[in-house]
């Protein structure tokens, strides 16, 4: 089945020590989005890729980078994680289309020691 | 900018009565209007979308969801709740022609009692 997958499910990281999250799909999507989510909260976009052209939220901080070195991957860095950073971390993917619609993947949770 | 309100942060109902979830929308132009919904430590799940054409849109898991411009409101309904309906829904919206960014409610925790 085509599909968005993270890996991992579930990261602890330290303190500081860089962490980096992984999206992959099989969709063949041209936009592949990276969301931040708290606590059941609204999901926050990061940034987004568009084919190679990448789009960041004026509010991502900088801690926060992200890598697209293909159509099918796409990696989130967190350069020195916080303790404020943890969180449930969520990729997605739409084709352009009118309405597009944003599939999601399992996301990652990550727990910051 | 644009923006969504749901209204109820918990919504319990009774198993096999029916349930509605409310969002309202504000946009500058035409929406398109989106409900996920999301169980605990998953991704959002696509139910349904409007994009222009017949205001009431049926999507996934006999969910449906009637749009009202005039209303400015999106609620997502169900004819009779099942107990795996409970789980968090979030309404999203975009503004046709604008960038693709989608903007989220703060979710509803619908719960179906048994």
């Amino acid at each position: 089945d085509a599909m968005v997958i993270q890996n991992p499910r579930y990261q602890v990281t330290q303190f500081g020590k860089p962490v980096t999250l992984s999206c992959s799909q099989t969709l063949n999507h041209n936009v592949m989005y990276w969301y931040q989510q708290k606590s059941s909260q609204a999901p926050k976009l990061l940034f987004h890729y568009y084919d190679k052209d990448f789009n960041n939220e004026a509010d991502t901080p900088d801690n926060f980078q992200s890598r697209r070195p293909n159509t099918s991957f796409c990696f989130l860095d967190i350069r020195s994680p916080g303790l404020g950073d943890a969180a449930m971390y969520l990729c997605a993917t739409s084709r352009v289309a009118v309405g597009e619609t944003q599939y999601f993947g399992p996301g990652t949770r990550l727990l910051v020691l | 900018a644009q923006s969504v309100a749901q209204p109820e942060d918990q919504v319990n109902v009774a198993e096999g009565n029916p349930l509605t979830v409310k969002c309202t929308y504000s946009v500058s132009g035409n929406p398109y209007l989106f409900w996920y919904v999301q169980y605990p430590n998953r991704g959002l799940q696509f139910l349904l979308k409007y994009i222009t054409g017949d205001n009431l849109v049926k999507g996934s898991y006999g969910f449906e969801a009637e749009f009202n411009k005039s209303q400015t409101s999106f609620h997502l309904k169900k004819p009779s709740a099942l107990v795996s309906d409970s789980a968090l829904y979030f309404c999203a919206v975009r503004a046709s022609g604008s960038a693709r960014q989608l903007t989220f409610g703060s979710g509803t925790q619908l719960t179906v009692l048994p």
